[in-house]
């Protein structure tokens, strides 16, 4: 039963490929969200989707695109990978109505080598 | 200079000790101030949430926020091993879903 799930956990791949990974919620949420935490720790936003729509976009390369096929999925893909990108990704979701808490996923750990 | 500062640490104490764990910010439109709790490999767990300045319990966890210092804190009191964790603050301007903006973490051991 579990809440948040990403796929694939660890992904290890070369320089200028395309990936994607792929996140799913069954809590109900209305509202999911990638993150980006880099070696030291740091948590960052990167996008945000209510209900399919796109309501948070920071300042990330257009090589990340998200896509949201239904309010239970969103997926990151990546384009022209490069060293910098090699990070953990996490997704998470809530519900825009409350209770506030984001759950998060258990990551997908991208090594670009 | 980063919205949310935070001591990396790491910071180890004995089991039972009591922990403060800080954060600093300079957005003094953060209403909204959580703590996250992630343990090695997993993805973070919210711990305590609270609104505008003042103090929240719950069991050994405390979590005091002080607006006009723009400064919150983390208590955890009688600590076990199993706290051992990294420690993220996180802080938002509007309830709901506007974006979390997140410290660095605090990595803590608590030594058996």
């Amino acid at each position: 039963d579990t809440a948040v799930s990403q796929t694939p956990k660890y992904l290890v791949t070369q320089m200028g490929n395309d990936k994607s990974i792929k996140c799913e919620q069954n809590l109900g949420h209305d509202t999911m969200y990638w993150y980006k935490q880099d070696s030291k720790k740091f948590l960052k936003i990167m996008f945000s989707y209510n209900n399919k729509e796109l309501i948070i976009n920071e300042t990330v390369p257009n090589r990340f695109s998200p896509k949201s096929p239904d309010k239970a999925h969103l997926n990151l893909h990546i384009n022209s990978l490069e060293l910098g990108d090699s990070a953990v990704y996490f997704c998470a979701s809530s519900q825009m109505t409350g209770p506030y808490e984001q759950y998060f996923g258990p990551g997908t750990r991208l090594t670009v080598t | 200079q980063k919205e949310v500062e935070q001591d990396p640490g790491p910071l180890s104490v004995p089991e039972g000790a009591i922990v403060s764990l800080n954060c600093t910010y300079s957005n003094s439109a953060f209403q909204y101030f959580m703590w996250y709790r992630q343990y090695s490999r997993k993805g973070p767990e919210l711990l305590m949430y609270t609104y505008s300045s003042g103090n929240k319990e719950d069991g050994r966890f405390t979590a005091q926020v002080d607006k006009s210092s723009k400064y919150i804190s983390l208590f955890i009191r009688d600590s076990q091993p199993s706290d051992s964790a990294t420690y993220l603050c996180a802080m938002s301007a509007d309830f709901g879903n506007e974006k979390l903006t997140f410290g660095t973490g605090t990595r803590l051991t608590i030594i058996p």
